[in-house]
């Protein structure tokens, strides 16, 4: 069965620093998504990105956040200059149409000393 | 704005002990409500998509069902493998973003 594989599972990096996140969403899905989730909190959005362009953001996705979709199999999340508050699991997720069930990978945990 | 309130936030079943999970919402207009289960340290599973009012979906031991203020989770004669966090989301027809609850920490003991 198709699934959304993402990695690393786990960064670790110090604050100020850049990191890269990347994803390798279902094949043939054409809408792509992060969330975060914080230890403890709910599972927020990000931002979703379509035709090679962001289709929505949250407030949280502010210029330090930046997306990608360097080539036909992977997208990626970009942070610029990473904070203490940005330690948190990052889900990416997929979906076939804007209105289908969105699959998500299983995560990498981000932990910013 | 959207929310989603799920109660309760966790629940303690004896194995075969049938109980049901709420998830509260309010939408602009809704796209579809969503139910994920999501295991400790992993990345949340889809499990069922309600449209409208009305609608149920049924897989294994769970059963959804929707109306136009909340969604219902329904386990029947749950097994130590059904334990998990249950998610609740909605999407609205602006857009594509989901809105997850808090979840409910099902545990089924043996």
């Amino acid at each position: 069965e198709p699934e959304v594989t993402q990695t690393p599972s786990h960064q670790v990096t110090q604050m100020g620093q850049e990191v890269i996140l990347r994803c390798v969403p279902i094949s043939n899905h054409l809408y792509f998504y992060w969330y975060r989730q914080i230890l403890g909190q709910k599972v927020e959005f990000l931002v979703s990105f379509y035709n090679n362009e962001i289709s929505e953001k949250s407030e949280i996705f502010d210029d330090q956040f930046s997306v990608e979709r360097p080539d036909g199999s992977n997208f990626t999340l970009k942070i610029r200059s990473t904070k203490l508050e940005d330690s948190a699991m990052y889900f990416c997720a997929s979906s076939y149409t804007s209105e289908g069930e969105q699959f998500f990978g299983p995560g990498t945990r981000l932990t910013v000393l | 704005e959207d929310q989603v309130t799920q109660s309760p936030e966790a629940l303690r079943l004896q194995e075969g002990e049938s109980s049901s999970l709420n998830c509260s919402y309010t939408v602009s207009g809704l796209r579809g409500l969503f139910w994920y289960r999501q295991d400790p340290g992993k990345g949340p599973e889809f499990l069922f998509t309600l449209y409208s009012a009305g609608e149920e979906k049924e897989k294994e031991r769970l059963k959804a069902t929707l109306t136009k203020k909340e969604s219902f989770l329904h386990i029947t004669a749950p097994k130590p493998e059904d334990s998990a966090t249950y998610l609740c989301a909605v999407g609205n027809n602006a857009g594509n973003m989901l809105t997850f609850g808090g979840g409910t920490r099902l545990m089924v003991k043996p």
